[in-house]
């Protein structure tokens, strides 16, 4: 049973709009949430990230949201760029003394010029 | 070199064959980790290594062999794979931080992952 579920394989936004990624989780033990972002033949490489203690977190052009009560998080990129076309991967990480990272499947982003 | 490297890139061996992956962190880092990603399936975490000691094993079969002489090499020991082993294997590298508050969770800062090995068993 995944516990960090990308519901959408794919996505396609225009360059210049918003792109808004989601990702659900089932593990309320979950502290930390990452975003990673993947070009093909490179290895993953990390986005922004928020702690479960915050609902909200920005870096340029990039925000996270995290709702704990529903359980989701969600990506925003704006405005979009044709560079941003990549795999994006939710990741969550148990509390604790580990540092296990639980993968989602993924979304592709495809922003059109 | 910079970063998480891993080579070789791309790997074909048969089900008889020994072949070993490795990994190689410029960072500094004390956490060393190597992941699997099946075609459309999300990345699983394999082993990890926290200061050379293995910390984590994630159930994996005994054909992977997992390796770590430092903090900054991983190797992952092939031996007599299934096809169903062929994908993608990527290492990723973290800092370990310490305790923030006595007693509390140890943090990390978020794992850095090298290019990955395409691995084929026929």
């Amino acid at each position: 049973d995944q516990q960090v579920k990308q519901n959408s394989p794919s996505l396609s936004v225009q360059e210049g709009r918003i792109s808004i990624l989601n990702c659900d989780y089932t593990n309320s033990m979950f502290d930390y949430f990452l975003w990673y972002k993947k070009y093909p033949a490179e290895g993953p490489t990390f986005l922004i990230s928020i702690s479960s203690i915050k609902d909200k977190n920005e870096d340029g052009r990039f925000t996270v949201f995290l709702n704990k009560s529903a359980k989701h998080l969600s990506l925003h990129i704006v405005p979009s760029q044709p560079g941003d076309s990549a795999v994006y991967f939710c990741a969550a990480r148990y509390g604790g003394a580990t540092n296990k990272l639980i993968f989602g499947t993924g979304t592709l982003l495809a922003v059109q010029p | 070199e910079t970063g998480v490297t891993q080579t070789p890139r791309h790997l074909v061996m048969g089900m008889t064959n020994k072949k070993s992956l490795k990994c190689e962190q410029h960072l500094g880092h004390n956490a060393m980790y190597w992941y699997k990603q099946s075609a459309k399936k999300p990345l699983e975490l394999m082993f990890v290594y926290n200061f050379k000691e293995q910390t984590e094993n994630n159930s994996v079969p005994s054909r992977f062999s997992p390796e770590c002489p430092n903090s900054s090499h991983l190797f992952l020991h092939l031996h007599t794979l299934q096809p169903e082993d062929s994908a993608l294997y990527l290492c990723a590298s973290s800092q370990q931080k310490g305790r923030v508050l006595a007693g509390g969770p140890i943090t990390y800062n978020e794992q850095f992952f090298g290019p990955g090995t395409r691995l084929t068993v026929l």
